[in-house]
């Protein structure tokens, strides 16, 4: 079964800082997408942004880029430019394709403050 | 873009009643849908996962009988939580894939339902 880390319960930076947010996972699997979700105060789920395994490049959204080292299986996400915004809960998830059954598993999950 | 909307929002019920969920693709087709559970200030736990058309699959630990799902059409799935006791209070969270849209794609959230028994 996969598994995934994110070792930094809580995090906090000033605004306009830039910030990483760590996250490792474990599975044997060749092919699956990394994902790092954002749950704000409301609870709704938004994708911030997603990275296929087979894709060397890193992807980016805007203020939001990650680094993916898939030998390490390191999924890190970095905010840059902070804004009050995002403050929120961070979880980076994995997908392994299976028809059928494409669950996502979940990190623990960051908590962020953007501090004014 | 693809919405689920996730009703109720908030319910209390008492404690040997029965509440159900409903989550429902707006503007597509959700072969399958996923429900999750949520403690406070912990990450989601997946429940099931939903096929259309045929039975839910449950996760290690999850009770069936407790928790039932149907997901009878391509846009509607329920959550049925059956005989509630006050440790079924809970955040549950719906996912819906969108069928139309393979890989790394078509995973939209429900706003999520906020459980108490009372």
């Amino acid at each position: 079964a996969q598994t995934v880390t994110q070792s930094q319960p809580e995090m906090s930076v000033q605004e306009a800082e830039t910030v990483t947010l760590s996250c490792t996972y474990d599975t044997s699997e060749n092919n699956y997408y990394l994902f790092w979700y954002k749950q704000p105060p409301s609870r709704q789920m938004i994708l911030v942004i997603r990275q296929e395994a087979y894709k060397q490049q890193n992807a980016t959204e805007n203020r939001f880029s990650v680094n993916f080292q898939k030998a390490a299986k390191s999924f890190s996400l970095k905010i840059s430019d902070s804004q009050l915004g995002d403050t929120a809960m961070y979880f980076c998830a994995f997908m392994k394709p299976t028809f059928g059954n494409e669950k996502l598993t979940f990190g623990t999950g960051t908590r962020l403050t953007i501090i004014p | 873009g693809a919405v689920v909307s996730q009703h109720p929002s908030r319910v209390i019920c008492k404690s040997g009643t029965s509440v159900k969920i409903e989550c429902r693709s707006l503007d597509f087709q959700a072969t399958t849908m996923f429900w999750y559970r949520q403690f406070p200030k912990q990450s989601l736990m997946l429940m099931a996962t939903s096929n259309e058309g045929s039975k839910a699959t449950y996760e290690q630990g999850v009770e069936k009988d407790k928790f039932l799902i149907n997901h009878a059409s391509l846009t509607l799935s329920t959550l049925t939580v059956t005989s509630a006791h006050p440790e079924d209070s809970s955040f549950y969270i719906c996912s819906a894939r969108d069928a139309a849209r393979l890989g790394a794609y078509g995973y939209t959230f429900g706003s999520g339902t906020r459980l108490t028994v009372v």
